[in-house]
């Protein structure tokens, strides 16, 4: 079972700065089964990125993804207001394991 | 509109039973894998199970395997969830969700608002 470490667990940051958030996988992921979502409190998760870099529909461009094997990144270049939510990171094989989070909150 | 509604939840004591249903609408449901995750309060998501389009093949998360039960009705568009043996960590927020295939990752792009489950005595 491949196991997703998310890092930091918590991202301090003000409104326009840069959010790198990690993700790393107990073994080799295929980048075509990594994703990112975004969960705000009470909400459902809101799918961001699949295929470990493209953007779902609708999502801005202030948000990108990367990486590939083990490590992958999510990065919210200028950080806006509604961004302040926790992210999931998943990976797929033949079920979803997903990562247990990162929270970015406002600094 | 594409749209997950998801009912059923409730409170139950330990041992008992549940029925989780998923209504789908606005897209062909029979074409789409389905799963469903849940979240306990405060924690992270976790995913419990998932069905093929015309159920032939079912997995689940290993701390479900032999109590909890997916299905789907593909001429009712609804997905289903029968928990039994249920226990306080089952507790948390189901949410039914869409596997978007191929072109997506299999990644999960509609999700419904979530139904609480509350095992307690």
């Amino acid at each position: 079972e491949i196991v997703l470490t998310q890092s930091p667990g918590t991202l301090s940051l003000s409104p326009g700065e840069r959010a790198t958030l990690s993700c790393r996988a107990s073994q080799s992921v295929s980048s075509s089964y990594l994703a990112w979502y975004q969960q705000k409190p009470g909400q459902a998760p809101r799918l961001l990125i699949y295929g470990a870099s493209s953007r779902a529909t609708g999502i801005p461009d202030r948000f990108s993804g990367s990486g590939s094997g083990t490590d992958f990144t999510l990065t919210i270049s200028r950080l806006e207001p509604e961004d302040f939510a926790v992210y999931y990171c998943q990976q797929y094989g033949s079920s979803g394991t997903f990562g247990q989070g990162t929270k970015v909150e406002i600094k | 509109e594409v749209q997950l509604v998801e009912s059923g939840g409730g409170l139950v004591q330990p041992g008992g039973s549940l029925r989780l249903s998923c209504a789908a609408s606005g897209f062909t449901f029979s074409s789409y894998w389905m799963s469903w995750v849940r979240q306990a309060p405060g924690k992270g998501l976790e995913w419990v199970a998932n069905i093929k389009q015309d159920g032939s093949e079912k997995y689940y998360v290993d701390s479900v395997k032999g109590r909890f039960t997916i299905s789907r009705d593909n001429a009712k568009n609804s997905l289903y969830l029968q928990m039994n043996s249920l226990r306080a960590e089952d507790t948390a927020v189901y949410y039914c969700a869409r596997e978007g295939g191929t072109t997506l990752g299999w990644a999960f792009d509609i999700w419904g608002q979530g139904t609480m489950v509350t095992v307690s005595s």
